[in-house]
């Protein structure tokens, strides 16, 4: 049973610039949820999606968008890069309605921002 | 707003000693709380979590007791290996968000033991 995948793994990219990242959730999970993670601190939640629509956002500007696909997959768009843009970019999956707040994370994609 | 708030590490400890890393929150309903483990270059992994107030969370021979009256979600172990090395991330859920919300995550404790 595969877990959470993420794609790409590593990224390189320059400043003003846009970005799309990937994540395929775990078999049987219907919600899909990304979190930005810096250097050294705690994964900030960027925003959730579960039947293709966005269910709750975290404080990132608008410069962030997602998308969920039928198959459940989903994508992470970044406009306009920063340099504070640079980060751990986790995807995490769970079954609405199933156990209580069981996200399950993929290994991340680690963006650079030059 | 919710916050979690770890003591800061690094946290070094010798192969078989106690270990005990402070976790405490805030939040306006009665989050659920979490203790997630990332291991070098991976994602994180649950470890272990509990619900309401007095629970007890335990895989691995990691706990941690829900403490409402203190506001607290400690992790404990009573001999730590050298492959417990990772950094170690306490978390709420939004009581707000429903039961797949949004984590609230605390910096992160590394915690390093030396053989």
């Amino acid at each position: 049973d595969a877990g959470v995948t993420q794609s790409p793994t590593h990224l390189i990219k320059t400043r003003g610039q846009q970005v799309t990242l990937r994540c395929s959730p775990k078999s049987g999970h219907d919600t899909v949820s990304w979190y930005q993670q810096a250097l050294g601190q705690g994964p900030q939640f960027i925003f959730q999606y579960y039947e293709e629509e966005e269910r709750q956002r975290g404080n990132f500007p608008d410069r962030f968008s997602g998308h969920q696909f039928p198959n459940y997959s989903s994508e992470l768009n970044v406009n306009a890069l920063l340099l504070g843009d640079s980060a751990l970019y986790l995807c995490a999956s769970s079954l609405a309605g199933g156990v209580i707040n069981e996200q399950f994370f993929g290994p991340g994609t680690r963006l650079t921002v030059l | 707003g919710d916050s979690v708030t770890q003591m800061e590490g690094p946290v070094t400890l010798s192969e078989e000693a106690f270990l005990t890393i402070n976790c405490t929150y805030t939040a306006t309903g009665y989050p659920s709380l979490f203790w997630y483990v990332q291991y070098p270059g991976e994602g994180l992994q649950l470890l272990l979590k509990a619900t309401k107030a007095d629970d007890k969370g335990s895989n691995k021979g990691f706990e941690a007791t829900y403490r409402k009256e203190t506001t607290s979600f400690h992790l404990e172990k009573g001999s730590v290996q050298v492959s417990d090395s990772a950094v170690y991330f306490c978390a709420l859920s939004d009581p707000n968000s429903g039961n797949t919300g949004k984590l609230i995550f605390g910096q992160g404790t590394t915690l390093q033991v030396k053989p």
